[in-house]
């Protein structure tokens, strides 16, 4: 059963349009979320994060919604550029019973960025 | 600043066989974690290592199993290896294994067994 969910497994935007991408989670014990970026070749590579007491996290282009109630989390990039193009995975985590963070990872969704 | 590094890139065995794959820390982070990605799944957490001891695991058999040395590189080993088996795997260590434990990723070994 999959604790997180990446619906869309693709998405393809214009050069200097928003992509948004989107993350559902399962489990309520959840209380911190990442986005990673992965290029071919390369290991994922960490975006941006966001704590459950917040609902919102900027970074430059980039921002993080969450949506406690709905258990719903989004990506912003805007403007997008083709440098973006890239598979996206959100992670969430929740403290183990050893007392660290593991984090869960959803299937990931290839944002396309063309020219 | 050194990243994460993993040995080696590729590696082909065949059913039953062991093996192990080795990874090198970045500079200054404790805890090192192995995933396993399937083709079109994303990262699946194996085990974590937090200064030399294992403190989290997925829900992976005992076949695999790991160990993390003094200077923080670490080793994943597989026995008994099965057809499944074959994915990438992803070695990321970060400065903590608490809530704010954002992981630096090798760029993993692919492994198939054939």
């Amino acid at each position: 059963d999959q604790q997180v969910k990446q619906n869309s497994p693709s998405l393809s935007v214009q050069e200097g349009r928003i992509s948004i991408l989107n993350c559902d989670y399962t489990n309520s014990m959840f209380d911190y979320f990442l986005w990673y970026k992965k290029y071919p070749a390369e290991g994922p590579t960490f975006l941006i994060s966001i704590s459950s007491i917040k609902d919102k996290n900027e970074d430059g282009r980039f921002t993080v919604f969450l949506n406690k109630s709905a258990k719903h989390l989004s990506l912003h990039i805007v403007p997008s550029q083709p440098g973006d193009s890239a598979v996206y995975f959100c992670a969430a985590s929740a403290r183990a019973s050893g007392g660290s963070y593991i984090p869960t990872f959803g299937r990931g969704t290839s944002l396309i960025v063309h020219p | 600043e050194t990243g994460v590094t993993q040995s080696p890139t590729h590696l082909i065995k065949t059913r039953g066989q062991q093996v192990t794959l080795r990874c090198s820390s970045q500079s200054g982070h404790n805890t090192v974690s192995w995933y396993q990605q399937a083709l079109g799944q994303g990262p699946q957490f194996i085990f974590q290592y937090y200064r030399e001891e294992e403190n989290g695991r997925g829900n992976f058999p005992p076949r695999f199993s790991g160990l993390q040395f003094p200077n923080y590189s670490s080793e994943l080993n597989v026995n008994a290896l099965e057809l499944d088996d074959s994915a990438l795997y992803l070695c990321a260590s970060s400065h903590t294994s608490g809530m704010y434990n954002e992981q630096f990723f090798g760029p993993g070994t692919r492994l198939t067994v054939l």
